[in-house]
């Protein structure tokens, strides 16, 4: 059975801070790992992916991955209250997407002003 | 460039009926994928359409059904309605099968009585 673990928080971050947000997974063969955000009342929205080990940055966004370990996280430099969100965290099996994404239950995130 | 619509928005059925609900993708994507996402929970993978035939499925049962249309606009039926089905249906497009970068609609929230 394909898994995704996530805490699923809330996890409480104080404004300019750095939120960082943890992803194990089950399936060793698992190509792709994506991170989505997830505003209250609304869809999920791709935010960061990455196919290969280490770190993948964008903007205030860092993806690392560990396939090794079989674990992928999400930092989130001088956070700001509008990421205040659920961050879903999935992936592809090998295979590729034909079978969907996996997704964890998600990590509910509090910017605190 | 035209996002990905859901309509409608919110429904409430009866145990024992049936529903569809229908999903236009962005321009430019040619594949659809449908996702339940029950309260607290991630989304969960049911289906992938490209060339209007089904091209992965999920754990979901046979009364979970779609079609995909030359427009690329998709429908979900799902028959024999159960209170468990109750959720958040969302529909993704994308460009291609083999991938996780995914457009959610704004889903169709479906309450089973």
């Amino acid at each position: 059975q394909k898994e995704v673990e996530q805490n699923s928080g809330p996890l409480s971050v104080p404004e300019g801070a750095i939120a960082s947000l943890n992803c194990t997974y089950s399936d060793r063969g698992s190509q792709s790992f994506f991170w989505y955000r997830q505003y209250s009342g609304k869809s999920p929205e791709l935010i960061m992916f990455i196919y290969s080990n280490g770190d993948k940055e964008d903007g205030r966004f860092t993806a690392q991955l560990n396939k090794a370990s079989q674990y992928v996280s999400l930092l989130i430099r001088d956070s700001q209250p509008s990421d205040s969100a659920t961050y879903l965290c999935a992936f592809t099996p090998k295979g590729g997407g034909a079978d969907g994404l996996t997704f964890g239950k998600g990590t509910h995130l509090i910017i605190q002003p | 460039e035209t996002g990905v619509t859901q309509s409608p928005t919110h429904l409430i059925k009866t145990r024992g009926q049936q529903v569809t609900l229908r999903c236009s993708s962005q321009s430019g994507h040619n594949t659809v994928s449908w996702y339940q996402q029950a309260l607290g929970q991630g989304p969960q993978f049911i289906f992938q359409y490209y060339r209007e035939e089904e091209n992965g499925r999920g754990n979901f049962p046979p009364r979970f059904s779609g079609l995909q249309f030359p427009n690329y606009s998709s429908e979900l039926n799902v028959n024999a309605l159960e209170l468990d089905d109750s959720a958040l249906y969302l529909c993704a497009s994308s460009f291609g099968t083999n991938t996780g970068e995914l457009f959610f609609g704004e889903g169709s929230r479906l309450t089973v009585l």
